[in-house]
């Protein structure tokens, strides 16, 4: 089984400031762990995703995040943050072998002032 | 289709009556998930299809609530005599594999359900 905790349902930044969005997971075995962006009245759109391989994963809009086994956390950063960054970012898991659906965070929401 | 298509895309209805949600995944996705999004909760799954057969249904709520999909295609969410904490935000995604190992979904843009 599988479970996210995101830290902070609501997270302020000034416009240029470092993005940080907090995401813990918990896996028995080990997990593909994902980051979704949801904007007012529409869907979920994928960011980014770690699968295997690099620990850093890029995703789009300038967004990173790094898989760090020893501490289960993905957490999602952005050097500098734009206005249009102001959304909702979920972090999702899923296990990386046999049938896994996804499982989500409550999510976090992004606010970005002038 | 080029990406997943939901509809209706907003649903007022009144306490009691049954709803059918549509969900239209893109060509060629043969994995199907519905969840469901409600203030302050996150995304809670809800069932998923591999082809027409529903392998796990263990997220609906309760007997009120059941799904098909036909075809390998479009897929329908039935709630009968709904009630008001159905009201939320109901997310079709669909996904090229099985589990979407690796590959993440695809969403749609979601059916906004109020019940009244």
């Amino acid at each position: 089984a599988q479970s996210v905790t995101q830290l902070g349902s609501h997270v302020s930044v000034s416009e240029g400031a470092l993005v940080l969005l907090r995401c813990n997971y918990s896996s028995s075995v080990p997990p593909y762990l994902f980051w979704y962006v949801q904007y007012p009245n529409q869907g979920l759109q994928l960011l980014l995703k770690y699968t295997t391989g690099a620990t850093l994963v890029k995703g789009i809009n300038g967004f990173e995040a790094e898989f760090k086994k020893s501490e289960t956390s993905f957490h999602l950063t952005k050097p500098s943050a734009h206005m249009s960054d102001a959304a909702e970012y979920f972090c999702a898991v899923s296990a990386n072998s046999g049938y896994s659906t996804l499982t989500f965070g409550k999510g976090t929401m992004l606010l970005v002032s002038p | 289709g080029a990406g997943v298509s939901q509809s209706p895309s907003n649903k007022v209805t009144e306490k009691g009556k049954d709803v059918e949600l549509r969900c239209d995944p893109i060509s060629g996705h043969t994995a199907l998930y519905w969840y469901r999004q409600s203030l302050g909760q996150g995304l809670e799954f809800l069932i998923y299809f591999q082809g027409n057969s529903a392998p796990d249904k263990s997220g609906l709520p309760s007997d009120r609530f059941s799904a098909e999909r036909t075809g390998g295609s479009v897929s329908t969410l039935t709630i009968q005599r709904t009630q008001q904490e159905d009201s939320a935000v109901y997310l079709c995604a669909s996904s090229l594999v099985q589990g979407a190992q690796g590959y993440g979904y695809t969403f749609g843009s979601g059916t906004r359900l109020t019940v009244v």
